[in-house]
Formats: C-alpha cells, sequence, structure tokens
C-alpha cells in the first residue's frame, strides 16, 4: 500500500466551478500535510500547508484535514482557466524534510471557460 | 531575487551514460533536495545535502550520487544509466532541514534515456 493515494484524474470542470481534490494516506504520524500546484514542464509550487487536522483558508484555496478518517482536501472556490494545473499532495511526520516527506501522485485539473 | 534554477533545462543521453544536473538554491538558503519525478507520477526523494554532507537518502541505488559547494549550489551525478532513468529531475531549497513546508522547487531538468 502506497503511503499517499491521490486520484490522478483527469477532472474537467467549467469556469467558475467549486473544484474537490483529496488524498488518503495510510500513516498515522503525518502531522504535516501540503499542496503543491504543478504548471506542465514547471516545478512544484506551495499552495498551502496544514498542520495537524483542521481548516486553513487563503483566497479561493481552502485546505482540510481529517486526521480520523487520514483523508485531506483542496477546495477550489471559482476556478479559472489559470488553476489548470496539476495539483500534487505531499505530506510528513515532522517538519523536516527529506525521506519522510512523501508526494501523491498528482490530479490534472483542466478548468474550461 | 532569483529562485532555485536548475540547468540544462533537458538532455537526452543513452543507456549505459553517465550525466550531472546542476542547481543554484534560492537566495539565503543552504539545504538541498533532489526529487525525481516519472511520468505521471509525484516526485521521489532521491536525497538532501547540508553543510556540503548528503543527510538523507531515499530509496535510490549508489549509481545516484551527489554533492554541495561552499556556496550551497548542488549537483546531482547518475552513472550507467538506465531506461528507467527517464525523468523530470527536481531540486528544492530551504533553509535548514526543517523547514518541509518551505521548500522552493526549481523548474526541473528532464532527462531522457535511450
Amino acid at each position: 500500500q502506497k503511503e499517499v493515494e491521490q486520484d490522478p484524474g483527469p477532472l474537467s470542470v467549467p469556469e467558475g466551478a467549486i473544484v474537490s481534490l483529496n488524498c488518503t494516506y495510510s500513516n498515522s504520524a503525518f502531522q504535516y500535510f501540503m499542496w503543491y500546484r504543478q504548471y506542465s514542464r514547471k516545478g512544484p509550487e506551495l499552495l498551502m500547508y496544514t498542520y495537524s487536522s483542521g481548516n486553513k483558508e487563503d483566497g479561493r484555496f481552502t485546505a482540510q484535514v481529517d486526521k480520523s478518517s487520514k483523508y485531506i482536501s483542496l477546495f477550489i472556490r471559482d476556478s479559472q482557466p489559470s488553476d489548470s494545473a496539476t495539483y500534487l499532495c505531499a505530506m510528513s511526520p515532522s517538519a523536516g524534510t527529506g525521506n519522510q516527506f512523501y508526494f501523491g501522485t498528482g490530479t490534472s485539473l483542466t478548468v474550461i471557460p | 531575487d532569483a529562485g532555485v534554477t536548475q540547468s540544462p533545462t533537458h538532455l537526452i543521453k543513452t543507456r549505459g551514460q553517465q550525466v550531472t544536473l546542476r542547481c543554484s538554491p534560492k537566495s539565503g538558503h543552504d539545504t538541498v533536495s533532489w526529487y525525481q519525478q516519472a511520468l505521471g507520477q509525484g516526485p521521489q526523494f532521491i536525497f538532501q545535502y547540508y553543510e556540503e554532507e548528503e543527510r538523507q537518502r531515499g530509496n535510490f541505488p549508489d549509481r545516484f550520487s551527489g554533492h554541495q559547494f561552499p556556496n550551497y549550489s548542488s549537483e546531482l551525478n547518475v552513472n550507467a544509466l538506465l531506461l528507467g532513468d527517464s525523468a523530470l529531475y527536481l531540486c528544492a531549497s530551504s533553509f535548514g532541514l526543517a523547514v518541509a513546508y518551505e521548500q522552493f522547487f526549481g523548474p526541473g531538468t528532464r532527462l531522457t534515456v535511450l
């Protein structure tokens, strides 16, 4: 079983829709949860991070963590064509980088004008 | 302020050859991590350098080696290339080791092995 599971999509939505992206994980020790956006032929860009459980909002983006279900989500409100990218979740048991930092496979999102 | 830079952008090698990829961290950063991202997959951690030493290593064979220079820049070397080494190689930098949420990634080097 992989440490982090993420539906690869692809996901296609009309402009203005609410998008829900999800990851599940198996390691209950994970405490730091990150969402990255990766445009084609670019490196990942950190969107948001959350420590432990709860919600965090930043503009049109909301990250949710449910540690009891080992499930994290990223919601994008009023989606824009510029949001078209691959979204990667990542998580770690500690604040340290390195070999305890696990990525999902990424979900490809297309927002249609 | 320049972000993380990597060179070359892309390159093509044949099986058995050796390759060196380069990374300059974001200004003010002293830690460099390398990741391999195969097509359709998430990045996989290769190793991490801090104070010119390899601090952590992922599940990659010894064919993968690296170096960090006094100016914090880093190289990734891959020997005896295999077809399966074809991937996007990402460099990420941070200030220190305990900042998983403050890694900045470069644009990557796309390696194709024929």
